[in-house]
């Protein structure tokens, strides 16, 4: 079993619909990211996150340590957010800044 | 340079072949990490220096694999006699120091695809 885990793994929806990806870990963190990455691009970090909850723009993200369970929602979604969202969180040993990584959810938006 | 940069892009080397993929760090950042991401996978870890100095290199898949960071700034990652599957996006992430107890953001560079054939 992983130690990150995302769902859905692959994601459709029309312009302006309300997404929501989830993700689960197993192991103690710190913090937990969620990034985004493009088709052939490098990885842009969203938010970093230890509790509660964060919003930038069309984005919310929220977490829960005691569930070890996290969310990002994208509001009034549009077409260029199409890319691979990941999970990523903080574990041991907690003297780095080493992440693991979910596998990533796969997101389209089409117009 | 305002991000972190890691060249080449993309590298097609056959098999056999030794490559090197070079990372250059945001200026001051005294971290830098290496990571392996396989297609449709998420990254996964191979390697950590903190200045100069590679403090956990337990990701390393392979003895095939070594990284360097001589004056802690530019980090080199070197595979020898690759193979096919060595194939991946190669990223590098760079974050300043980290500090026990503290949160800091990690910043990645754009990968190197490497393609053994």
């Amino acid at each position: 079993k992983n130690e990150v885990e995302q769902s859905p793994q692959n994601l459709t929806a029309q312009e302006g619909e309300f997404i929501t990806i989830n993700c689960s870990y197993s192991v103690g963190i710190s913090a937990l990211h969620w990034l985004q990455q493009h088709p052939g691009g490098g990885i842009v970090s969203l938010f970093m996150l230890s509790s509660g909850k964060k919003k930038h723009g069309r984005l919310i993200a929220t977490i829960n340590i005691q569930e070890k369970h996290s969310s990002l929602h994208i509001t009034a979604s549009h077409p260029r957010d199409s890319a691979v969202y990941i999970c990523a969180v903080r574990g041991p040993p907690y003297n780095t800044d080493k992440l693991i990584f979910g596998t990533g959810t796969r997101l389209q938006v089409f117009p | 340079g305002a991000g972190v940069s890691q060249s080449p892009r993309y590298k097609v080397a056959k098999r056999g072949q030794d490559v090197a993929l070079r990372c250059d760090p945001i200026s001051g950042h005294v971290s830098l990490f290496w990571y392996q991401q396989a297609l449709g996978q998420g990254p996964e870890f191979l390697t950590y220096f903190q200045n100069e100095a590679q403090l956990d290199k337990s990701g390393l898949p392979s003895d095939r694999f070594f990284a360097e960071r001589p004056e802690g700034s530019v980090s080199t990652l070197k595979i020898q006699r690759t193979q096919q599957e060595d194939s991946a996006v190669y990223l590098c992430a760079s974050s300043p120091r980290p500090i026990r107890g503290e949160n800091t953001e990690a910043f990645f560079g754009q990968g190197t695809r490497l393609t053994v054939v």
